[in-house]
């Protein structure tokens, strides 16, 4: 069965444009979740969505934003983007939310120049 | 304040050797810990994981030990492959894994033919 597709794979952009990240999960899974991973950070949560709710929200400023349509794609949106937000932004989708259930995407590599 | 702490930011092997990387965790709740192999420019991939009810995991040459006292967690890799070379994530969760799960910061793991 066809993995996670993350699009796009790279992305240059510049301060204080704005961003779309889409996400297609495995056929079936309801939960999707996005990462920003960073050489000094690792890997840290940005949000969750089951069943086009959010329902987790991690520790990042009101410009990240995301949304799950009624076919599971889930898209996040970063505004006013600042030098600071080129990372790899990953997203993993499971059946039901249970993390041991997940499945990565290759992720999108943004830079803000 | 990081919950989940890869102390060792990257380690070196000879082929055939045990590879032991470690993590250390502070936040008692966490009872789901996960392992993650990453590669570059691809999505991390589950690895092996263990409840805090077990206190060892096995999965063929890769074994999780779970030490609770000591807020503590390793995975041993026997016999270490080349093809083992990758960034290893460590991860944590609560609510039996139904919560998002926290990462360390990865260990990148050579293995040395």
């Amino acid at each position: 069965k066809a993995g996670v597709t993350q699009t796009p794979r790279y992305l240059i952009k510049t301060r204080g444009q704005q961003v779309t990240l889409s996400c297609s999960p495995i056929s079936g899974h309801r939960s999707v979740s996005w990462y920003q991973q960073t050489p000094g950070q690792g890997l840290q949560f940005l949000f969750e969505y089951f069943s086009e709710t959010q329902r987790n929200k991690g520790n990042f400023p009101g410009r990240f934003s995301g949304r799950q349509f009624s076919n599971s794609r889930s898209e996040m949106n970063v505004s006013t983007l600042e030098l600071g937000d080129s990372a790899l932004y990953l997203c993993a989708s499971s059946l039901e939310g249970r993390n041991y259930g997940y499945t990565f995407g290759s992720g999108t590599r943004l830079t803000v120049v | 304040d990081q919950q989940v702490k890869q102390n060792s930011p990257s380690l070196s092997v000879q082929e055939g050797r045990i590879s032991i990387l470690n993590c250390d965790y502070t936040n008692s709740m966490f009872d789901y810990f996960l392992w993650y192999k990453k590669y570059p420019a691809e999505g991390p991939t589950f690895l092996i994981s263990i409840s805090s009810i077990k206190d060892k995991n096995e999965d063929g040459r890769f074994t999780v030990f779970l030490n609770k006292s000591a807020k503590h967690l390793s995975l041993h890799i026997v016999p270490s492959q080349p093809g083992d070379s990758a960034v290893y994530f460590c991860a944590a969760s609560r609510n039996s894994g139904n919560t998002p799960l926290v990462f360390g910061k990865g260990t990148r793991l050579s293995v040395i033919a």
